[in-house]
């Protein structure tokens, strides 16, 4: 079993819609949590930390599910610019090694 | 402002070259790190170092050397041993621990 996994997409959805992305991690030490956005041939930037209670930032929000082990991003009134690959982003144990899914594809069309 | 320089933007490697690829940063983390993206491949992580004159190999260590004599610089080899070096290459840094990283703008490697 992969340490990150996600589905690799892609989403197409309307501008205005709302999108859910899950990722799964195999290691229960896993403390730490991050999406990040990588835009086609460029470097990853991070979009939000993801904490234990669930956290907001404007359209986005991040959920942790520390007994199924996964963790979910929401997007809400999608943007053409949000189209992007998100990559869910867990410390491997308890570590400050940090292990990067594969992503997921997100295409908002007009 | 602050942030995390890569150069060169582009590298080409002859057969049997080392290369050097350089990362510079200014937001006064204490740890770097470098990884190695492929085509539709998640990052992998080739060497980390928490502090100045110390590092750790990663999970692909193997053809790669680095060294960390500043603070502020963290410079990857592409050794010749390194049979197949064309990637996407990122540097990171952050301020300690498990914090979130923050990349440079990578730098591409292809052979020619």
């Amino acid at each position: 079993r992969k340490e990150v996994e996600q589905d690799p997409g892609p989403f197409n959805v309307p501008e205005g819609a709302t999108v859910a992305f899950n990722c799964t991690y195999s290691n229960s030490a896993s403390q730490s949590f991050f999406w990040y956005r990588q835009d086609c041939r460029k470097e990853p930037k991070l979009l939000m930390s993801v904490y234990s209670s669930g956290n907001e930032d404007g359209r986005f929000t991040a959920q942790l599910n520390r007994a199924s082990q996964y963790i979910s991003l929401l997007i809400r009134d999608s943007k053409l610019s949000d189209s992007a690959t998100y990559l869910c982003v867990v410390n491997r144990d308890n570590t400050d090694k940090l292990i990067f899914g594969t992503g997921t594809r997100l295409q908002v069309f007009p | 402002d602050g942030g995390i320089t890569q150069s060169p933007k582009y590298l080409f490697r002859k057969e049997g070259q080392n290369v050097t690829l350089s990362c510079e940063q200014n937001l006064n983390h204490d740890a770097m790190y470098w990884y190695r993206q492929d085509p539709g491949q998640g990052l992998r992580l080739i060497y980390y170092s928490q502090i100045v004159n110390d590092f750790q190999k990663g999970d692909i260590a193997e053809g790669y050397s680095v060294s960390r004599e500043k603070k502020e610089s963290f410079p990857l080899t592409v050794t010749s041993a390194q049979k197949n070096p064309t990637a996407f290459y990122l540097c990171a840094s952050s301020p300690s621990g498990v914090q979130p990283q923050h990349f440079g703008d990578g730098t591409r490697l292809s052979i020619l």
